[in-house]
């Protein structure tokens, strides 16, 4: 069966410091990888998705990046963190055109 | 913009009554109509999900209703329990089969 790792899964930074969350995917190949963020009592934003290594698309302008290094590792990534994200962040992964399975997320908060 | 409208924000229902979320969206390429069910500090966990050929889909106590006419979608919770309690999202797939657009997010509470 499919599982799927976030970590770490809490997280307290201070502003200006940098940032690694981690994704990792078992039991699939060649997933879609989703990086969504979720603040306190609000929906879901989604801020980059990947079909294949090296391949990201992001969906909101920041100061955030993802990498793909291997087919079922995600990396979400900011040089210098911000008030603003602060936040619940999810990882998710489909094959082909199915749904979304999440991750137990990453609760950062930036001081 | 928002691709996919979701209603109430809210939710309290006592036990054993009904839970109604609503949903409505305008992209008629939408082609997958899934339910999620998060509680605090957990991942989303897919509840239910239909597709637009067919008006009702049941699973247990919950149930989605399609309309594809009026492009809205809803979560019927019967027999409403306490452990239901939780953040319900609803969401559509894209065109394009890689994206998917989340609901805001209805938080509900079932008093016991």
């Amino acid at each position: 069966s499919q599982t799927i790792h976030q970590w770490p899964a809490t997280l307290v930074q201070p502003v200006g410091s940098p940032l690694s969350l981690e994704c990792t995917v078992e039991g699939t190949s060649n997933p879609n990888l989703y990086w969504y963020r979720q603040a306190a009592g609000r929906g879901l934003q989604l801020l980059f998705y990947s079909v294949g290594i090296g391949q990201i698309s992001s969906e909101v302008p920041q100061n955030l990046s993802a990498s793909r290094p291997q087919d079922r590792q995600f990396i979400l990534s900011s040089k210098k963190l911000l008030l603003s994200d602060s936040g619940f962040y999810l990882c998710a992964w489909s094959v082909g055109a199915n749904e979304q399975f999440f991750g137990p997320g990453t609760r950062l908060t930036v001081l | 913009q928002q691709q996919v409208k979701q209603s109430p924000q809210s939710l309290i229902v006592q036990k054993g009554g009904i839970s109604i979320i609503n949903c409505a969206y305008e992209n008629t390429a939408f082609d997958y109509f899934p339910w999620y069910q998060q509680f605090p500090g957990k991942g989303p966990a897919l509840l239910i999900a239909i597709r637009p050929d067919v008006s009702e889909k049941k699973e247990g106590r919950f149930t989605i209703s399609f309309n594809k006419s009026a492009k809205q979608f809803s979560l019927h919770i019967m027999d409403s329990q306490p452990g239901d309690s939780a953040t319900y999202f609803c969401a559509a797939r894209g065109h394009n089969f890689n994206k998917f657009y989340f609901g805001s997010g209805t938080k509900l509470n079932v008093k016991p």
